[in-house]
């Protein structure tokens, strides 16, 4: 069974700065797919990054990036120009047939 | 706006009774996820349907079942509610989900509260 571990249950990060959420995630598999989704307290599942484990290059959507090591099965989630909104639990999750979700990293932006 | 909706918002109840929470997915997807968000055990993955048809099956408990109708709007129903069943519920819904590797937009989610 795939599993999904994210190590840092609390972060914080002074506006604008640069942080980074660690993921590590175990499988057999060799195609599969993973996200970061973002939970502010709205409590909204917000899709933030996809990565395709079959693309050597990293995803980036603006200020998001990931770093994604296959063969380490790491897959960390770089927030750079933090900003207050930010705030929120971030999730890692693996995919194959559904989402298997790590236990999520609360994050923090101070002003 | 993920342009999926769930209805109700919040829904409380009481211990052994029975809830239905409703899902419509995007315009377009296929294919509908429910999962499960507590305190003790995170998020989890409970059933999928694919164009009506149950596609797999995670830690759904047997007092729960579900189901997606013609119009691909997708039902889940929670019978002898217990207090641990409290939680919040979120659809989530995709293109097509047949190899699963369709991004999931998720609902905003039912908050359940069983007293």
């Amino acid at each position: 069974a795939q599993t999904v571990t994210q190590s840092q249950p609390e972060m914080s990060v002074q506006e604008a700065e640069t942080v980074t959420l660690s993921c590590t995630y175990d499988t057999s598999e060799n195609n599969y797919y993973l996200f970061w989704y973002k939970q502010p307290p709205s409590r909204q599942m917000i899709l933030v990054i996809r990565q395709e484990a079959y693309k050597q290059q990293n995803a980036t959507e603006n200020r998001f990036s990931v770093n994604f090591q296959k063969a380490a099965k790491s897959f960390s989630l770089k927030i750079s120009d933090s900003q207050l909104g930010d705030t929120a639990m971030y999730f890692c999750a693996f995919m194959n047939w559904a989402l298997v979700f790590g236990k999520g990293t609360r994050l923090s932006v101070i002003a | 706006d993920s342009g999926v909706t769930q209805t109700p918002k919040h829904l409380i109840t009481a211990t052994g009774q029975r809830v239905t929470l409703r899902c419509s997915p995007r315009s377009g997807d296929l294919s509908v996820y429910w999962y499960q968000q507590s305190l003790d055990q995170g998020l989890q993955f409970l059933i999928q349907y694919y164009n009506g048809e149950e596609r797999a099956k995670g830690n759904i408990l047997e007092r729960f079942s579900a189901q997606q109708f013609p119009d691909l709007h997708s039902e889940l129903n929670l019978s002898s509610l217990e207090l641990g069943d409290s939680a919040l519920y979120f659809c989530a819904s995709s293109v097509a989900g047949l190899a699963g590797t369709d991004t999931q937009y998720f609902g905003p989610g039912t908050r359940l509260t069983v007293l």
